[in-house]
């Protein structure tokens, strides 16, 4: 079956800090991976995807990379702003099972100043 | 500008009542979705439905049942609400395009109490 595991929170940084939350999937085909982003009392929003192996998926500084070799889809980012307290959800489309999405826990980051 | 909109957006309510949770689009996407979400289990989907005729049960649909009313219309209803449907809920929508994977677009969800 698919799913995905991302790393538990919550993660508190200093702002500057890098930034690494991981994430890894276990899917039955080709999935697409994405990351999205709550902030507090919104909906999620779409930070990056990729749809094939080595893609990198990028947004706002964030950066991930579809690595089917090891499963993951770590998201990162080299220096992290207070702007960017929020719910980090890890996320994978299956194509065989029409586009269903299935998503990790979500991962609490709060940055300080 | 919020194109994919939920009423209410907090709803407190008791033991045994039916409660509907509603969802509309101006996006003119054809797929939409329920989610529940719980601290500690992330998102899990309820129901989706791929067009007005078609619609599925997702991973958690017990206690739940879905309308869609139009393409841009897809209500959820609890048809007697019990404590452990003490959720945030979320209502989202994406386009089909033939093999393209494209992305879900969330509304602002609906926190519910049931007491």
């Amino acid at each position: 079956g698919n799913s995905v595991t991302q790393m538990e929170g919550p993660v508190t940084l200093s702002e500057e800090a890098f930034l690494t939350i991981n994430c890894t999937y276990t899917a039955t085909g080709y999935p697409s991976l994405f990351w999205y982003v709550q902030y507090p009392g919104e909906g999620l929003q779409l930070l990056l995807k990729a749809t094939k192996a080595d893609d990198k998926g990028s947004n706002k500084g964030f950066e991930a990379t579809y690595r089917k070799e090891t499963t993951s889809f770590h998201l990162e980012k080299g220096s992290v702003q207070v702007s960017d307290s929020a719910v980090y959800f890890c996320a994978l489309s299956d194509p065989y099972n029409g586009n269903q999405f299935y998503f990790g826990t979500g991962t609490s980051l709060t940055v300080i100043p | 500008d919020a194109d994919v909109t939920q009423t209410p957006r907090n709803r407190i309510t008791k033991t045994g009542k039916r409660i509907m949770l509603e969802c509309s689009q101006t996006k003119g996407h054809d797929r939409m979705y329920w989610y529940r979400q719980d601290p500690g289990l992330g998102l899990r989907l309820i129901y989706y439905s791929f067009d007005v005729k078609d619609i599925n049960k997702g991973e958690i649909s017990d206690g739940y049942s879905v309308s869609r009313q139009a393409q841009a219309k897809f209500s959820l209803s609890l048809e007697s609400a019990i404590p452990n449907q003490t959720a945030l809920y979320f209502c989202a929508t994406s386009l089909h395009s033939g093999g393209a994977i494209n992305e879900q677009f969330f509304g602002p969800g609906t926190r519910l109490t049931v007491l």
